[in-house]
């Protein structure tokens, strides 16, 4: 198993451009969020979906989308990239929603937003 | 609103010494579950222990156990004997169950520093 795998692995953008971070799992987990993490601060939930067609919004949503068309894909669009958004993001899955699984994080995909 | 605290930003401990890390939460899920991730320095999340919330005892693994207080809402995480490979960031998490629609949030963190 590949596990968690997010592409690309760093990424540089000019503001106002768009962009998709590509995630996968190949676990066939429900469950799978995106977060992202500011220098030395903590993870901060973006979207997460417990299952294809399923989406909702975390803690900091704005300026991104997602969708989930398939158990194993779950990407994160960028619509206008701003320089607040600049960050590592992570893509996560886990098992049953229902359950208390831990989570699989991916590498993270690096951005910076110029 | 589902909330977790980690107090610490950063904590010191000496080589074979044992460390504990707070964290704190907020829910009004009845079910939940919580969770510490370990980050070094390299960036992966290294998943370290899980408590639920309608476990009895106290999880350990290894040298990692969580000091689980509900009535107070705390989930401490304490390491024993400390390593020098142990010094990273620590992230506390909680998921709530279908009233939270099973998201899970983090702390802030604590780096923790072994000294040899």
């Amino acid at each position: 198993n590949a596990g968690v795998t997010q592409t690309p692995k760093f990424q540089v953008l000019k503001t106002g451009q768009s962009m998709t971070l590509q995630c996968a799992q190949d676990m066939n987990h429900e469950y799978m969020s995106w977060y992202r993490q500011d220098p030395g601060m903590g993870l901060r939930l973006i979207h997460y979906s417990v299952g294809a067609g399923i989406t909702d919004q975390g803690e900091v949503p704005n300026g991104y989308n997602v969708s989930r068309s398939t158990t194993e894909d779950f990407p994160l669009r960028l619509l206008s990239a701003a320089p607040s958004q600049t960050s590592v993001y992570f893509c996560a899955s886990s098992l049953a929603s229902g359950g208390y699984n831990e989570q699989f994080f991916g590498p993270g995909t690096r951005l910076t937003v110029l | 609103a589902q909330k977790i605290t980690q107090t610490q930003p950063g904590m010191f401990v000496q080589e074979k010494e044992a460390v504990t890390l707070d964290c704190t939460y907020d829910t009004s899920d009845p079910s939940y579950g919580l969770f510490w991730y370990k980050q070094p320095s390299s960036g992966e999340m290294i998943f370290l222990i899980y408590q639920g919330s309608y476990d009895q005892q106290n999880a350990t693994e290894g040298r990692y156990s969580l000091n689980f207080q509900k009535a107070r809402k705390s989930a401490n995480l304490v390491i024993s004997a400390s390593q020098l490979g142990d010094s990273a960031m620590y992230f506390c998490a909680m998921r709530e169950g279908s009233t939270g629609g099973f998201k899970t949030i983090f702390g802030a963190g604590t780096r923790l520093f072994v000294k040899a």
